[in-house]
C-alpha cells in the first residue's frame, strides 16, 4: 500500500512557464514533507520542505503548498528552466523527526522544453 | 566540504553471495539512513543508525544488516543475495537536530546475476 503517491509519471512544460508537480499521501501521521530532485547517476538533492503547521513555503523559484484536509501537496516552479529537467520525488516523514525514515513517492519526470 | 560519499560506485555479485556497501556522512552529521531504489520506484527506507545503533527499520528482511562506526560512517551488509536485490542503494545523512532533512550520496549500483 503506497502511502505517498505521485500519479503523474512524467510532465512536459515549456521553458519559462510554470511547472506544477503533485503529490498525495494517505498517512495522517505524516507531519513533514520534502521535495527532492534527482539527475541520472546522482543521488537525490533536497529542494524544499514544509511542516504540517504551514500551508506554504517559498524558496526562490520553488514554492510548496500543503493542503492537509485533502492530504495533498504540490511543488510549483516558476519560471521553469532547462536545468529543472529531472525526476522529482515527494517524501514524507512522521512524528519523531524523521526517525522512521522518509517515505517516498515513485517520482515525476519533469521535462522542460525549449 | 565533502558531501555524503559512497563506495563502491558499481558492484556485480552472483546469487547467494554477500555484499558490503560503505558510506561516509556529510561533515557534522551523525545520523545515517540507508535506502533501496529499484528501477522506476522511489527510494525505500531500509534502516537508520545513530550512536552506533540501529534506531529504526523499514520492511526489509534480516538479510539486510548494518553498522555505524564511532566516526559516524556506516556499512550496509546484504547476505544471501537474491536477483531482486539488484537496485541502487542510497545512503543519506542528517544532523541529529534536523533529522527530517536528509542529504543523499550518489549511491551504489548493485547488480545480482
Amino acid at each position: 500500500d503506497q502511502q505517498v503517491k505521485q500519479n503523474s509519471p512524467s510532465l512536459s512544460v515549456q521553458e519559462g512557464r510554470i511547472s506544477i508537480l503533485n503529490c498525495d499521501y494517505t498517512n495522517s501521521m505524516f507531519d513533514y514533507f520534502l521535495w527532492y530532485k534527482k539527475y541520472p547517476a546522482e543521488g537525490p538533492t533536497f529542494l524544499i520542505s514544509i511542516s504540517s503547521i504551514k500551508d506554504k513555503n517559498e524558496d526562490g523559484r520553488f514554492t510548496v503548498f500543503l493542503n492537509k484536509s485533502a492530504k495533498h501537496l504540490s511543488l510549483h516552479i516558476v519560471p521553469s528552466q532547462p536545468g529543472d529537467s529531472a525526476v522529482y520525488f515527494c517524501a514524507a516523514s512522521g512524528e519523531g523527526g524523521g526517525a522512521d525514515g522518509l517515505t517516498f513517492g515513485k517520482g515525476t519526470h519533469l521535462i522542460i522544453q525549449p | 566540504d565533502a558531501g555524503v560519499t559512497q563506495s563502491p560506485t558499481h558492484l556485480i555479485k552472483t546469487r547467494g553471495q554477500q555484499v558490503t556497501l560503505r558510506c561516509s556522512p556529510k561533515s557534522g552529521h551523525d545520523t545515517v539512513s540507508w535506502y533501496q531504489q529499484a528501477l522506476g520506484q522511489g527510494p525505500q527506507f531500509i534502516f537508520q543508525y545513530y550512536e552506533e545503533e540501529e534506531r529504526q527499520r523499514g520492511n526489509f528482511p534480516d538479510r539486510f544488516s548494518g553498522h555505524q562506526f564511532p566516526n559516524y560512517s556506516s556499512e550496509l551488509n546484504v547476505n544471501a543475495l537474491l536477483l531482486g536485490d539488484s537496485a541502487l542503494y542510497l545512503c543519506a545523512s542528517s544532523p541529529m537536530l534536523a533529522k527530517n532533512i536528509q542529504y543523499f550520496g550518489a549511491g551504489t549500483r548493485l547488480s545480482v546475476l
